[in-house]
């Protein structure tokens, strides 16, 4: 059973592009998670979605961030217009579900901006 | 707003110490509280909490929940030069379901 994916691992954008992050949640795993780390900072959530469905985007910045999660496919976090402080460690995690159902995280993919 | 603050920030220590980390949180509708290992790379899941006074184990590391006191640490005897690592807490409540809200960790370094 694969555990979450992420790619790309390591993305480098100039500034003012537009940077695609994707995850794939663990076999069965219908709710989809992420969290931004900054150098020498811990997890920051941004997001929570499940199938078509954003249900907590309140750790998103308001501009230039956006996510999906469709029917069928990849999570997709999307960074428009890149700046350098959007340079971090982007991690998605996966579980079944709500009700104490642990995360599972991805191997993060790491954003540089240049 | 939810908080979550772990202590120490940082830890060195000899192997074959015993250690102790702190892990305080303010949480409304506290639902669960999870102990991550994190290397160089994602996190990886160690326990989760959600009744006061319920030891968990695995190995040498253990962990237990106060809710009343609002806090939990997490004990790892007799390390080792792999326990080296991050060590993050993360709460999750029930009004923000799904959203974890994580300390900025403890990062522990284990001297051969």
């Amino acid at each position: 059973n694969a555990g979450v994916m992420q790619n790309p691992r390591h993305l480098v954008r100039r500034r003012g592009q537009e940077a695609r992050l994707r995850c794939s949640p663990m076999k069965g795993h219908s709710h989809v998670y992420w969290y931004r780390q900054l150098p020498e900072e811990g997890l920051k959530f941004m997001v929570y979605l499940q199938k078509e469905n954003i249900i907590d985007e309140s750790g998103m910045p308001k501009e230039r961030f956006s996510a999906e999660f469709p029917k069928e496919g990849p999570s997709i976090l999307r960074i428009q217009q890149v700046v350098r402080g959007d340079s971090a460690a982007y991690f998605c995690a996966s579980s079944k579900g709500l009700g104490s159902y642990e995360q599972y995280f991805g191997p993060g993919t790491r954003l540089t901006v240049t | 707003e939810d908080k979550v603050v772990q202590s120490p920030l940082s830890l060195v220590v000899h192997e074959g110490d015993t250690v102790t980390l702190n892990c305080s949180y303010e949480v409304t509708n506290f639902r669960s509280l999870l102990w991550y290992k994190q290397e160089k790379k994602a996190p990886t899941f160690l326990f989760m909490l959600t009744s006061s006074g319920i030891e968990k184990k695995s190995g040498r590391l253990s962990s237990i929940l106060d809710k009343k006191e609002l806090f939990s640490i997490l004990n790892i005897t007799a390390t080792q030069t792999g326990d080296s690592a991050v060590y993050l807490c993360a709460v999750e409540s029930d009004t923000n379901a799904g959203k974890s809200t994580f300390g900025d960790g403890t990062t522990l370094t284990v001297k051969p």
